[in-house]
């Protein structure tokens, strides 16, 4: 399998509660953020995204949180599901459409 | 519409050896990168590109190179393989003429070097 996912932080949830990623940029001056998923063997999957005018935005099933004053963005899913498992990555946006990344956070749904 | 396709899938180079890495996009993008990721980490940005005939560093360009030939295509290559590159190399493009749009990503070329 995949080697990417080790020695990350893990979050463990049940199936069907609500999970809580979080994630500290580093930039005060950043205006875009975004998430994505990223599954064993697999590249990287756009999740959601949120521009510094908004503190929320929705989508299907996951909301992003962002909290300009203390440079912290989070991810919420609904529901959380078996196939939601995966490694999360925040990212925050610079000039050309360069993404930074976080290191990640792995979710494990438990049945 | 496949995306972004990397190719190969895999490869094992010995220390030396040199090889590239082709990337291939049929979205119309401006914009392509080239990013490595190791084991408990997030991707690192190693070449970028905002145009056919243009590419820039980024954050850990030695020992890679990169060509932009045709909009569709970018490659990486390495001329000289290290057991430092050994890595997942992940290409990734974007619209180009306005900011803030999300990348998207192939999934990965697996590369060991001996």
């Amino acid at each position: 399998g995949e080697s990417v996912g080790l020695h990350l932080p893990t979050l463990s949830v049940q199936e069907g509660d609500n999970s809580i990623i979080n994630c500290a940029y580093s930039n005060s001056a950043s205006d875009y953020f975004i998430w994505y998923k990223q599954e064993s063997g697999k590249g990287p999957q756009f999740i959601i995204d949120i521009r510094s005018n908004m503190d929320k935005r929705q989508g299907q099933r996951v909301t992003v949180l962002l909290n300009k004053t203390v440079k912290h963005l989070s991810l919420q899913i609904a529901a959380t599901q078996p196939g939601d498992s995966a490694v999360y990555f925040c990212a925050e946006g610079a000039r050309y459409n360069k993404l930074i990344f976080g290191a990640g956070t792995r979710l494990a749904v438990h049945p | 519409n496949a995306g972004v396709t990397q190719t190969p899938k895999f490869r094992v180079l010995k220390t030396g050896q040199s090889m590239t890495l082709l990337c291939a996009q049929d979205m119309n993008h401006e914009y392509m990168y080239w990013y490595r990721q190791d084991p408990g980490m997030g991707l690192r940005l190693i070449h970028y590109s905002v145009g056919e005939g243009t590419t820039a560093k980024g954050e850990v360009p030695d020992g890679y190179n990169v060509s932009r030939l045709k909009k569709q295509n970018f490659l990486l290559g390495l001329e000289s393989a290290a057991p430092s590159q050994t890595s997942v190399y992940f290409c990734a493009s974007s619209f180009g003429r306005t900011s803030n749009q999300p990348q998207h990503f192939g999934d990965g070329t697996r590369l060991s070097i001996l």
